[in-house]
């Protein structure tokens, strides 16, 4: 069974400019997750999607915003580019239902903002 | 409110020495306890859980964790630990506000293991 995919690995973007990010979570898993990791702030929550509606949001600006697809692959998008936005992306996916616990992470999508 | 504190930031240890990697949480709500590892570029791979039950956790590559309430701790520990163990450990809390499927994890700051030959 393939892990969660993210994509693309590694972006650079300059200041100003807007990024998409993408995650297709294990087949069958419905819900997705996403996190914001920097040396600074360390792991921060994004948002969490299930059955394509937003079901939390972590404390982000509107910047930053994501979506999710009918066949439950997720993107999230950063708009307005900001250097302390320079991170490592991670999405994490989850069967979703009631009495689950446990995420599965991607290996993560990591943005230099220049 | 939710919380993680992993009171070392860096462990240097020894090849085949013990280890333990320190963590106390705060939760309002039913605990639920994770540790992961994650390796450089890389994300993040769960080593164990504790969602009740038996307060002693086993997981993968050796490493068990306990839980305790009085305490509010959950320390990781490894009896011998390899070269191979060198990576960073998060501790993480999972919170489930309603209407959430999964919730949100709460990490710590992590705690950098490096093994020394």
């Amino acid at each position: 069974k393939a892990g969660v995919t993210q994509t693309p690995r590694y972006l650079i973007k300059t200041r100003g400019q807007q990024v998409t990010l993408s995650c297709s979570p294990i087949s069958g898993h419905r819900s997705v997750s996403w996190y914001q990791q920097t040396p600074g702030q360390g792991l921060q929550f994004l948002f969490e999607y299930f059955s394509e509606t937003q079901r939390n949001k972590g404390n982000f600006p509107g910047r930053f915003s994501g979506r999710q697809f009918s066949n439950s692959r997720s993107e999230m998008n950063v708009s307005t580019l900001e250097l302390g936005d320079s991170a490592l992306y991670l999405c994490a996916s989850s069967p979703g239902g009631g009495g689950n616990t446990e995420a599965f992470f991607g290996q993560g999508t990591r943005l230099t903002v220049v | 409110a939710q919380s993680v504190t992993q009171l070392d930031s860096q462990v240097p240890v020894f090849e085949e020495a013990p280890v333990e990697l320190r963590c106390n949480y705060s939760s309002s709500v039913s605990v639920y306890l994770f540790w992961y590892v994650q390796y450089p570029n890389q994300g993040l791979q769960l080593l164990l859980k504790y969602l009740s039950g038996s307060t002693l956790v086993k997981g993968i590559n050796g490493f068990e964790a306990e839980f305790n309430k009085s305490q509010t701790s959950f320390h990781l520990r490894k009896p011998s630990v390899h070269i191979s163990d060198t990576a960073e450990y998060f501790c993480a809390v999972l919170f489930r506000p309603g209407g959430s499927t999964l919730g949100r994890l709460y990490f710590g700051r992590g705690t950098q293991l490096t093994v020394w030959p």
